[in-house]
């Protein structure tokens, strides 16, 4: 029952330095997003990806990148970190039947990124 | 663009008492769903209830319940018989069909021995 599983979990960084968080799912799910979480704004959505081979912009995909590899994964990319990209990070599936699906997204346990 | 507003930034009940969680959202959509995710300090994301807006009828999950306006745009939560393991972070959420999930501020719930 691994479901969505996040790595790392946590990390520290420089800024400047860049560093990659992957995301994999084995529900089949065809969708994936990656969320950040900041004290007092809820979750705010980076990227996703509605289908293999595609991605799109969210609210806040400045700074970051990624790349769906295959269905199962789905990574986030950060190739010069700032302190403002400090954040909690959370990697999500869901399916998509017909067009709409039951709606439920599955979270991983998130990943806590420290950019000094 | 839909947006979700959570307009209690923190809650606390007493222990076996009942508290309701307020939401509210915009959308010009007819169809769409409504969630409450619950964060505990482990900070792992945990659906507590669904609503599919094309249904009149509340939905409810054992203790949790949901009040849904649709006309007014409102989907609160109802927790009955609250207990310590209630404590935590609760987002409001809607979603439109395959469509990315969109998130309210949250509210911090405290649940008093």
């Amino acid at each position: 029952n691994a479901g969505v599983t996040q790595t790392p979990k946590f990390q520290v960084l420089k800024t400047g330095q860049s560093m990659t968080l992957q995301c994999a799912q084995d529900m089949n799910h065809n969708s994936m997003y990656w969320y950040r979480q900041d004290p007092g704004m809820g979750l705010r959505l980076i990227y996703y990806s509605a289908s293999e081979g595609t991605t799109d912009k969210g609210e806040v995909p400045n700074g970051y990148n990624v790349s769906r590899l295959n269905k199962r994964e789905f990574s986030l990319r950060l190739e010069s970190a700032a302190p403002s990209q400090t954040s909690v990070y959370f990697c999500a599936s869901s399916d998509r039947l017909a067009g709409f699906g039951t709606g439920e997204l599955f979270f991983g346990e998130g990943s806590r990124l420290t950019v000094l | 663009a839909q947006t979700v507003t959570q307009s209690q930034p923190e809650m606390s009940v007493q222990e076996a008492e009942t508290v309701t969680l307020s939401c509210t959202y915009d959308t010009s959509e007819s169809d769409y769903y409504l969630f409450w995710y619950k964060q505990p300090p482990s900070r792992q994301m945990i659906l507590v209830i669904r609503q599919e807006a094309y249904k009149q009828q509340n939905a409810t999950e054992n203790r949790f319940s949901v009040n849904f306006q649709k006309a007014a745009k409102s989907f609160s939560l109802k927790i009955s018989d609250s207990q310590l393991g209630d404590a935590a972070m609760y987002f409001c959420a809607y979603r439109r069909g395959a469509q990315k999930l969109v998130f309210g501020q949250g509210t911090r719930l405290t649940i008093n021995p």
